[in-house]
């Protein structure tokens, strides 16, 4: 069966230092990967997404990059944290071709505090 | 006026309980549908896809009215442990699932 996996589960940074979030999927291969954001009361924002290795969607210019460096790693970071970037962190996955209804499937999460 | 639309509640009700949540979609041309439930600091899950008209799990029966571009969720006979928050998602197209900002289910023994 199918297994997504975040860390950490929870990191607390101050305003300005760099971040890398890490998830990675086992027990598929050549998945779609997604990072999405959900700040304090609000819903789920789509990041970014990626269909293969290095293939990169943005979907909202903000200072966070994504990158693809294997199958099924996805790597969420920034250069520079702002007090906005506070919220919970989510990676998902569907497999591609199949799946033509895209439900998506979450790992466990990043709760991300700037301070 | 947002693409997905749902009454953040709470909804209080107590156990043994029928409760329906509804959803409005602005895109008409979205192709699928889900619920997914999400618990307090945790990942959302997936409940439910609506293909259809709806369809039915147990306790959980979603329907899709396309004409009047609204989804919902009806829960019969509700236990403690369905209480959680339940967002309604909308497939818009390629890889793009929009995301409502639930609806909050509290039941009381």
């Amino acid at each position: 069966s199918q297994t997504i996996h975040q860390w950490p589960a929870t990191l607390v940074q101050p305003v300005g230092s760099p971040l890398s979030l890490e998830c990675t999927v086992e027990g598929t291969s050549n998945p779609n990967l997604y990072w999405y954001r959900q700040a304090a009361g609000r819903g789920l924002q789509l990041l970014f997404y990626s269909v293969g290795i290095g293939q990169i969607s943005s979907e909202v210019p903000q200072n966070l990059s994504a990158s693809r460096p294997q199958d099924r790693q996805f790597i969420l970071s920034s250069k520079k944290l702002l007090l906005s970037d506070s919220g919970f962190y989510l990676c998902a996955w569907n497999p591609q071709g199949r799946n033509t209804h895209n439900e998506q499937f979450f790992g466990p999460g990043t709760r991300l505090t700037v301070l | 006026r947002k693409e997905v639309e749902q009454d953040p509640g709470p909804f209080n009700v107590p156990e043994g309980a029928t409760v329906a949540f509804n959803c409005t979609y602005s895109n008409s041309a979205s192709q699928s549908f889900f619920w997914y439930r999400q618990d307090c600091r945790k990942e959302p899950k997936l409940l439910m896809s609506v293909y259809s008209s709806g369809n039915e799990d147990g306790r959980f029966t979603a329907q899709l009215n396309r004409a009047s571009q609204y989804i919902s969720l009806l829960i019969r006979d509700s236990k403690l442990s369905d209480s959680a928050t339940y967002l309604c998602v909308v497939n818009t197209g390629f890889q793009k699932l929009v995301f409502g900002t639930g609806t909050r289910l509290l039941v009381s023994p």
